[in-house]
């Protein structure tokens, strides 16, 4: 069975400090790994990343996958309050032909002033 | 530029009704997939429309069916609600091809009492 898996589930930090969200995964058909970022409702994307050991970087976050171990990491950096949320990985893959995202259960970060 | 737009916000109906649910893509998306997120937990895939048809289903009963419309936008239905079916639907749209990742709407929060 196809499976994503987040750790940690839940994670209180201050600001200024430095985070690191993992992700595992087994997912047939490998297509893409995503992460999101999920405030109140609507998941806002983040990364993209379907190449093994490339850095992508958007400001304070950065992301990197590793295709070999099957898992992907998030970091931020310099953490502020406005980073507090739920992370959610995501894998594009699955049986069937199509794409479709299969989602570990989300890190929820707490950064505390 | 419109993102994805999905109504209503929130829904209150009672155990054995039916709700339709909508969803209009993001522009230039032909690709509609509908995901069901119980509180605390990452999206659950429940199916993805692509040219009016049914591409791919996850591992959710025939309650839960679907439409996509010529102009791709897309409903989600489901018949004989549950309390277990409460949760935050949340419809993603895309290019077919996937290329540059999925677009989310903030969701409906279906609370079934």
């Amino acid at each position: 069975e196809d499976k994503v898996v987040q750790s940690p589930l839940s994670l209180v930090v201050h600001e200024g400090d430095t985070v690191t969200l993992n992700c595992s995964y087994e997912v047939t058909n490998f297509r893409s790994l995503l992460w999101y970022k999920q405030e109140k409702k609507a998941p806002t994307f983040l990364f993209m990343l379907t190449s093994s050991g490339i850095e992508k970087k958007s400001g304070r976050l950065s992301s990197i996958l590793d295709k070999k171990e099957l898992f992907s990491i998030l970091n931020i950096t310099a953490t502020q309050t406005g980073d507090s949320a739920v992370y959610l990985c995501a894998v594009e893959g699955g049986s069937g032909n199509t794409g479709k995202l299969i989602f570990g259960q989300g890190t929820t970060l707490q950064v505390k002033p | 530029d419109a993102g994805v737009t999905q109504s209503p916000t929130h829904l209150i109906k009672t155990r054995g009704q039916q709700v339709t649910l909508r969803c209009s893509p993001k522009s230039g998306h032909d690709t509609v997939s509908w995901y069901q997120q119980a509180l605390g937990q990452g999206p659950q895939f429940i199916f993805q429309y692509y040219e009016e048809e049914e591409r791919q289903r996850g591992n959710f009963p025939d309650r839960f069916s679907g439409h996509q419309f010529p102009n791709y936008s897309s409903e989600l239905n489901v018949n004989a609600l549950l309390l277990g079916d409460s949760a935050l639907y949340l419809c993603a749209s895309s290019f077919h091809r996937a290329l540059y990742g999925y677009t989310f709407g903030s969701g409906t929060r279906l609370t079934v009492v």
